[in-house]
């Protein structure tokens, strides 16, 4: 079964600094890829996906992650991060029909 | 606006009573799935529905719950005899997939259950 572990639960960053957000997945077979964005009151929205072809994929608002298929990863990142990105983030695996998702990091960013 | 419709919105009810949620995906999308959300957790998958054919249900689908998709369009969600532990939010979402890929699935704003 597939199975999708975010490590971080919070985090907490100033504006400006940098951001990865660590996601590990457990599936053998080909994946999608998924990170989701849920912004306080609102519905999961999708940030990006991977299917295949380049792991290195960038998203809206200035986030890319990066697919690592020799570590079953992955993260996502932004190299500058502002107030407005304050929102849970959520993780998800497609490796067969369904769609499964990480527990999902909170991320707080102070003005 | 996803496109992807859920009603109601809130509902609160008594424990053992039953309840009904509705889901109409975007039109064109085959696939739609039902997930449980509680707070600080990801979205639990439920169960998924390709077409009018219910593929695949979680273990946490207990015999309380059932799921329905008639004619492949709109969606319903019944628990039955509800107890507190089934408040949570519920999402349903909708997508496009043809063979075993997928596009991105699409979220609903959810049901929020409170069971008192």
């Amino acid at each position: 079964a597939q199975s999708v572990s975010q490590h971080n639960h919070h985090v907490i960053l100033s504006e400006a600094a940098s951001l990865e957000l660590g996601c590990n997945y457990s599936y053998g077979g080909t994946v999608n890829l998924f990170w989701y964005v849920q912004y306080p009151g609102q519905h999961l929205q999708l940030l990006l996906k991977y299917f295949s072809g380049d792991p290195l994929v960038k998203g809206i608002k200035g986030f890319e992650a990066e697919f690592i298929k020799s570590k079953f990863s992955f993260n996502l990142r932004k190299p500058s991060v502002q107030w407005s990105d304050t929102a849970e983030y959520f993780c998800a695996v497609n490796g067969g029909l369904d769609m499964r998702f990480g527990a999902g990091t909170r991320l707080t960013v102070k003005p | 606006d996803t496109g992807v419709s859920q009603d109601p919105r809130h509902k609160i009810t008594k424990r053992g009573q039953n309840v009904t949620f509705r889901c109409d995906p975007i039109s064109e999308h085959n696939r739609l799935y039902w997930y449980r959300q509680t707070l600080g957790q990801g979205p639990e998958f439920l169960t998924y529905f390709q077409n009018e054919a219910q593929l695949e249900k979680s273990r946490l689908l207990s015999d309380r719950f059932s799921a329905e998709r008639p004619k492949g369009s709109f969606s319903t969600l019944e628990i039955q005899r509800t107890e507190q532990g089934d408040s949570a939010m519920y999402l349903c979402a909708s997508s496009l997939g043809t063979g075993g890929s997928l596009t991105e699935a699409f979220f609903g704003q959810g049901t929020r259950l409170t069971v008192v």
